[in-house]
């Protein structure tokens, strides 16, 4: 399967923008870019996912570079509840019709300070 | 919409017991998929469910088993419980299988075996 590579952590202000990045050199064509976050004590929570185009919700934005090797998912206003680990993940398509291949790496633990 | 509710949220059990966790999907998910956190393994998949069939075992042993009702709610339970059993079980749903379906995830339940 193909890997996501994330740093371990990065700090940002409140009220300020986040862009938190992630490298797939050895991306598919088939594969979806998955962001989810967890905060602590709880589940994890979907943020966003794109193929190929940047995406927007009322979370976050997704920049897929045109390459598709590096994603940038952007948090345009950091809150004190952003604070979470995020992480970035690929999904193929192909994948059989199932879920069972979602892992999770370290992901990046965000920390906003006030 | 209600999320994905498991119960019951926190729990202690001594060596060699047993434990059932239950999960409530999201209304209209068919697919429920269970996953075992800890610190140290990360996440790692436990088995997912289709229509009331099992689609997909993860590596654990025959202790950890599960079952999906018509409703499409699903348990599992863990026999002959060991220390390393301790750790964060979580649920996850989505609308049917592949990598086009968001999973969306439970809050856990957080199982403490002494």
């Amino acid at each position: 399967d193909a890997k996501t590579t994330q740093p371990n952590s990065m700090e940002s202000n409140e009220e300020e923008p986040v862009h938190l990045p992630c490298n797939h050199s050895t991306i598919s064509g088939t594969d979806y870019i998955h962001w989810y976050r967890q905060l602590p004590s709880q589940g994890p929570e979907y943020v966003i996912h794109g193929l190929t185009s940047n995406v927007n919700n009322r979370m976050a934005s997704l920049a897929i570079a045109e390459d598709r090797k590096s994603s940038t998912l952007i948090l345009h206003r950091a809150t004190l509840r952003d604070a979470a680990v995020y992480y970035c993940i690929l999904r193929d398509v192909n994948s059989g019709g199932s879920n069972y291949k979602l892992t999770f790496g370290k992901g990046t633990l965000l920390t906003v300070n006030p | 919409k209600a999320g994905v509710t498991q119960t019951p949220r926190y729990l202690i059990k001594t060596r060699g017991q047993q434990v059932t966790l239950s999960c409530s999907p999201i209304s209209g998910h068919r697919s429920v998929s269970w996953y075992q956190q800890t610190p140290g393994q990360g996440l790692q998949f436990l088995f997912e469910y289709f229509s009331e069939t099992q689609r997909n075992k993860g590596n654990f042993p025959g202790r950890f088993s599960g079952r999906q009702f018509s409703n499409s709610r699903s348990e599992m339970n863990v026999s002959t419980l060991e220390l390393g059993d301790s750790a964060l079980y979580l649920c996850a749903s989505s609308v049917g299988q592949g990598a086009r379906n968001t999973i969306y995830f439970g809050e856990g339940s957080w199982l403490t075996v002494v």
